[in-house]
């Protein structure tokens, strides 16, 4: 059973960074590109970042461009995104998602990120 | 950027009744390689994640319910729920994966009537 599991969420302050992880299990993680794609509350979906299996290619929405890192650990079958210079923009739920031929058929539940001060 | 614009953006649909979701693509999203629409829809139910219901704008994701189905005509999808069920309340969105960045529409809030 595949199973997306994001951690790293949190209350923060303008300004400040963050970085989240999706832990993936039940896929060879390695096989497949993953995206994070967020939602601010009460909102639609925005897609943030994309990277390839290897990692090797990265992808960004420009709201995000310069200020957010998409990683992966292969060996470790994790998905990261360091997120800099926040602004209140940026709360939002994040989820990480696997990507099949480049849509997204399996989603995490999603960790919140919330920037206030 | 593609903007991919759904309407309506509500709805109220008696049980057992149709449901149909409109999504448009402000330039062709069809690879040339396949041709084949580069559109999904996906279903959000209240606080979940989404989930994959079509690709390819009318190809089923494995499990999905038969009442749900996607035609295409150019830059036009549509949805539709043949005889909607109350499970199915959820919001809807369309995406288009024909490149980066990859959008999605504003999304579709579907009721019962």
């Amino acid at each position: 059973e595949v199973q997306l599991l994001e951690s790293g969420g949190g209350l923060l302050q303008p300004g400040g960074s963050l970085r989240l992880s999706c832990a993936a299990s039940g896929f060879t993680f390695s096989d497949y590109a993953m995206s994070w794609v967020r939602q601010a509350p009460g909102k639609g979906l925005e897609w943030v970042s994309g990277i390839s299996a290897s990692g090797g290619r990265t992808y960004y929405a420009d709201s995000v461009k310069g200020r957010f890192t998409i990683s992966r650990d292969n060996s470790r079958s994790t998905l990261y995104l360091q997120m800099n210079s926040l602004t209140a923009e940026d709360t939002a739920l994040y989820f990480c998602a696997k990507e099949r031929t480049e849509k997204f058929d399996y989603w995490g539940q999603g960790t919140l990120v919330t920037v206030s001060s | 950027d593609i903007v991919m614009t759904q309407s309506p953006d509500s709805l109220a649909v008696s049980l057992g009744e149709r449901a149909t979701i409109n999504c448009k693509s402000s330039q062709s999203i069809l690879y040339s390689s396949t041709n084949k629409n580069q559109l999904a829809w996906y279903q959000q139910k209240p606080g979940q994640p989404p989930q994959l219901l079509i690709y390819w704008a009318s190809t089923r994701e494995s499990g999905v319910p038969d009442r749900f189905s996607g035609s295409e005509s150019g830059t036009d999808f549509t949805l539709t729920i043949s005889s909607l069920q109350a499970e199915d309340v959820a919001v809807y969105y369309c995406q288009q994966y024909y490149t980066t960045p990859r959008t999605f529409g504003q999304g579709t809030k579907l009721e019962i009537k």
